[in-house]
């Protein structure tokens, strides 16, 4: 499969704990994007890595969301004492740089009861 | 400055004919609006994309029309088929920037037989 990869493709947690969540982005692709969908809701941007490095995180909610791509492919959100509001769609796009196309993964479905 | 509104909210269109959706946007800084459709349970795909050095582009049964002066763009599908229905989502990018996308609202889209 070439695309993008996200898993678990659901996760469901109790309030407080701790999630991470991983995306695969397509091959050679340098550009690696988080965004969030509430239910009837377009995405909205979290995080953007260029490389290795966060270039961008002014989407992110709060302290308690935080990203990481160590080597520049893999990614990988992780969620701090998780709240219901952070009940959601979590989506990764990949694209070779910013000024190309993005393509999503699957998303994931996190339900925090 | 960072919104891009989108309408309807939800489309019905009989089997063959044109569907219409609108999106509108205030940051002259966007340079680059991709079209992308979801179905339930599945991550956006990229349907169509547009710069504004043209008007106008054309894939299949899908034209985005976009208007420079009046910051605004439309996709048109024609011929619209049962499978068409799907949830589309407008989007901008400052592609010079970071690219995120900043999306619309989303329209839903049922198209009967």
């Amino acid at each position: 499969g070439a695309g993008v990869s996200q898993t678990p493709s659901n996760k469901v947690t109790e309030k407080g704990k701790y999630v991470e969540l991983r995306c695969d982005p397509i091959s050679g692709h340098t550009a690696l994007y988080w965004y969030r969908q509430s239910l009837g809701q377009g995405p909205e941007f979290l995080i953007y890595f260029q490389g290795t490095g966060a270039a961008d995180d002014s989407g992110l909610p709060n302290d308690r969301f935080f990203a990481v791509r160590p080597e520049g492919s893999v990614s990988t959100l992780k969620i701090q004492r998780t709240e219901r509001g952070d009940s959601a769609v979590y989506l990764c796009a990949s694209s070779l740089d910013r000024r190309r196309e993005q393509f999503f993964g699957p998303g994931t479905r996190l339900t925090v009861l | 400055q960072q919104q891009v509104k989108q309408s309807p909210q939800s489309l019905i269109v009989q089997k063959g004919g044109i569907s219409i959706i609108n999106c509108a946007y205030e940051n002259t800084a966007f340079d680059y609006f991709p079209w992308y459709q979801q179905f339930p349970g599945k991550g956006p795909a990229l349907l169509i994309a547009i710069r504004p050095d043209v008007s106008e582009k054309k894939e299949g049964r899908f034209t985005i029309s976009f208007n420079k002066s009046a910051k605004q763009f439309s996709l048109h599908i024609m011929d619209s088929q049962p499978g068409d229905s799907a949830t589309y989502f407008c989007a901008a990018s400052d592609s010079s920037n970071t690219g995120k996308l900043i999306f619309g609202q989303g329209t839903t889209l049922q198209v009967k037989p």
